[in-house]
């Protein structure tokens, strides 16, 4: 069946780079596209940003400057890449296949020093 | 970018009433609206999809309806396993954006 799995670091320090992965099974990712949302503690979600199918990447506009999103198919693996970390960035990270039926459980990550 | 202006933001009501939440987009979505139940400490489900369509599995009592920029969500008998936060996602253009979301307790 589908399954999304994030991993990564659960504490980053300012300024730092976040490096997160999404594991995928049940599907293709040459077949579908995969999106990153995240929440911060106690408010709503929001769209980072996402890789299609074919291997283009769309970001959300306040972020991209500091956001990167690649896979490796071979793995079943998408990656996001944040630098810049802020204390704002301190959220639930989500994956999400296109369609938005099928999410991980989210990854914490919290930005501190 | 589309902005999604869900109301209310916090809704309490009774076991067996009819409860509606609402999503305004800012343009025309062309119906490419999904709703979403999230529990604290899990991740979203999706309970309906393209406005009216429900995700199998899911209890009748949830509908959505809507067209343009106006979308709603409907519980029709409200049961206790339904208090959770819901929120509504447009994918029809550009970054998907999400509402605001609606807390929804029992009274």
């Amino acid at each position: 069946q589908v399954q999304l799995k994030e991993s990564g670091p659960g504490l980053v320090q300012p300024s730092q780079t976040l490096s997160l992965t999404c594991t995928v099974s049940g599907f293709s990712l040459t077949s579908n596209s995969v999106h990153w949302v995240r929440q911060p503690p106690g408010k709503g979600l929001e769209w980072v940003g996402a890789i299609w199918s074919g291997g283009s990447t769309d970001y959300n506009s306040a972020l991209k400057s500091r956001l990167s999103i690649s896979r490796d198919t071979s793995k079943s693996q998408v990656f996001l890449k944040m630098n810049s970390l802020q204390t704002e960035d301190t959220a639930i990270y989500f994956c999400t296949r296109s369609g938005s039926q099928y999410w991980g459980q989210g990854v914490m990550v919290t930005v501190s020093s | 970018d589309i902005q999604m202006t869900q109301s209310p933001s916090f809704l309490s009501a009774t076991v067996g009433d009819r409860v509606t939440i609402n999503c305004k987009a800012s343009q025309n979505i062309n119906k490419y609206l999904n709703w979403y139940q999230q529990k604290l400490g899990e991740a979203p489900k999706r309970l309906i999809y393209n406005t009216n369509s429900l995700q199998t599995g899911i209890p009748s009592r949830f509908s959505g309806s809507g067209s343009g920029t106006d979308y709603t969500l409907t519980i029709s008998s409200l049961q206790p396993e339904d208090v959770a936060t819901y929120f509504c996602l447009q994918h029809n253009s550009g970054p998907w954006t999400f509402g605001g979301g609606t807390k929804l307790e029992l009274k």
